[in-house]
């Protein structure tokens, strides 16, 4: 089965800088990888996804990029700010249907002014 | 945007009680809807997805006879704990996917319920 690596597990930057997560994934099959952003004691927000037939998407200040041949992907956080901070989780999934999503083990985010 | 709604958001119960988690999709249909748990710290366990009028598909490990899923609507997924015990604390979350059929939407979910057994 799939199975998504995640690094790196805590990420502390200055406000204003950039932040980057990445993820590895194992299931060449897979071809829809999401990003969730997840605050404390709340369900997880999706905050952008992207899927195999492109290599990067962006919005705003969120953008992702996705290395198929690789198999791993990216989200790039631009200008933190402190309401950035939250524990992000990548995943993975065959389709956005009915097929379940695989987590990564998370990143803890931390935006300090 | 789609909105899922859980319920409770936490709830305490006694070793050995049954405790009901609700899972709605507000504003769309969802013949699928699939439960996670988390503990703290750690990422989302898938536990079963739940099919509207049909048995839930657990994941390996998971005891079916312990998490009941019932999805008897198309905006309604219960997730069950029966005979709780203190290993069963944790955080519990249901995701469902709007556009019943269509393959093109992303999963929402809901805000989670905290079940802490005593």
């Amino acid at each position: 089965g799939e199975n998504v690596e995640q690094h790196p597990s805590t990420l502390s930057v200055q406000e204003g800088d950039s932040a980057v997560i990445k993820c590895t994934y194992s299931d060449s099959a897979s071809n829809y990888f999401p990003w969730y952003k997840q605050e404390l004691g709340k369900g997880p927000q999706l905050i952008i996804d992207i899927r195999s037939n492109v290599g990067e998407k962006k919005d705003q200040r969120i953008a992702v990029t996705l290395n198929k041949t690789a198999k791993h992907f990216s989200l790039h956080i631009t200008e933190t700010q402190p309401e950035d901070s939250a524990v992000y989780f990548c995943a993975a999934s065959r389709g956005t249907g009915f097929q379940k999503l695989v987590f990564g083990t998370g990143t803890r985010l931390l935006v300090s002014p | 945007g789609a909105v899922v709604s859980q319920h409770p958001s936490r709830v305490i119960c006694k070793s050995g009680t049954s405790v009901k988690i609700e899972c709605r999709s507000l504003d769309f249909q969802a013949t699928t809807m699939f439960w996670y748990r988390q503990f703290p710290k750690q990422s989302l366990m898938l536990m079963a997805t739940s099919n509207e009028g049909s048995k839930a598909t657990y994941e390996q490990g998971v005891e079916k006879d312990k998490f009941l899923i019932n999805h008897a609507s198309l905006t309604l997924s219960t997730l069950t704990v029966t005979s709780a015990h203190p290993e069963d604390s944790s955080f519990y979350i249901c995701s469902a996917r709007a556009g019943a059929g269509v393959d093109d939407s992303p999963l929402h979910f809901g805000n989670g319920t905290r079940l802490t057994v005593t």
